[in-house]
């Protein structure tokens, strides 16, 4: 079973598209994650969503745009595409409690190229 | 404000053992996780440190001072496959940021 799965895992488009990555995990987690790792592997958190709240939003422009429909959902969606968004996007879960951060678990990881 | 530092790239033989140091200066402070990422590839969990101290797991062990704000991760009989980005990662509060350093690139050698 897999336990976060992203869609797709490869998307290459044109620059000024608007596109949208999704993301599930199925362990029951309360926080879930987007990250972005650029091309020199730089792992850096851009969102995460906390029983259905945004609880970190770094400076990230607002053409990106996170959705949970629910605690098991966290979809990234995109406004036009630059080319530097050309990068890869790993969604990841993890149970808070109290005051532990507990893991992350990653999904799979989306490999976007804006052309 | 936020600071990781972990050393770029390593170098060691199968067989050996390497240490891959990090060092962090967060606003808080709610834990230190190492992760292991290959090559194209999702990172995984490895180690989790929250108190002073040595944790060992198999081939792997973390170690953490909060007081300098400093942990290393030590592999032993290091195999071929231990080839990857090794990341550190501090949870700063209640798990609301989650700080990834550089990534150290090991590479062992036969």
């Amino acid at each position: 079973d897999t336990a976060v799965s992203q869609t797709p895992k490869y998307l290459v488009t044109q620059m000024g598209n608007d596109k949208s990555i999704k993301c599930e995990q199925n362990l029951g987690h309360d926080t879930m994650y987007w990250y972005k790792q650029d091309s020199k592997k730089f792992l850096k958190i851009m969102f995460s969503y906390n029983n259905k709240e945004l609880i970190i939003n770094e400076t990230v422009p607002n053409r990106f745009s996170p959705k949970s429909p629910d605690k098991a959902h966290l979809n990234l969606h995109i406004n036009s595409l630059e080319l530097g968004d050309s990068a890869v996007y790993f969604c990841a879960s993890s149970q808070t409690s109290g005051s532990i951060q507990e893991t992350q678990y990653f999904g799979p990881g989306t490999r976007l190229l804006v052309l | 404000g936020q600071n990781i530092d972990q050393p770029t790239e390593m170098t060691a033989t199968e067989g050996a053992i390497v240490q891959i140091n990090c060092t962090y200066q967060t606003s808080g402070f709610n834990g230190l996780f190492w992760y292991q990422q290959h090559a194209g590839e999702a990172p995984t969990f490895l180690s989790y440190n929250v108190l002073d101290g040595l944790e060992e797991k198999g081939r792997f062990s973390s170690f953490l001072s909060r007081s300098k704000g400093y942990s290393y991760l030590l592999l032993k009989e290091l195999q071929m496959k231990d080839s990857a980005s090794y990341l550190c990662a501090v949870s700063d509060n209640y798990g609301q940021n989650f700080v990834f350093g550089p990534g150290t690139r090991l590479s062992v050698l036969p």
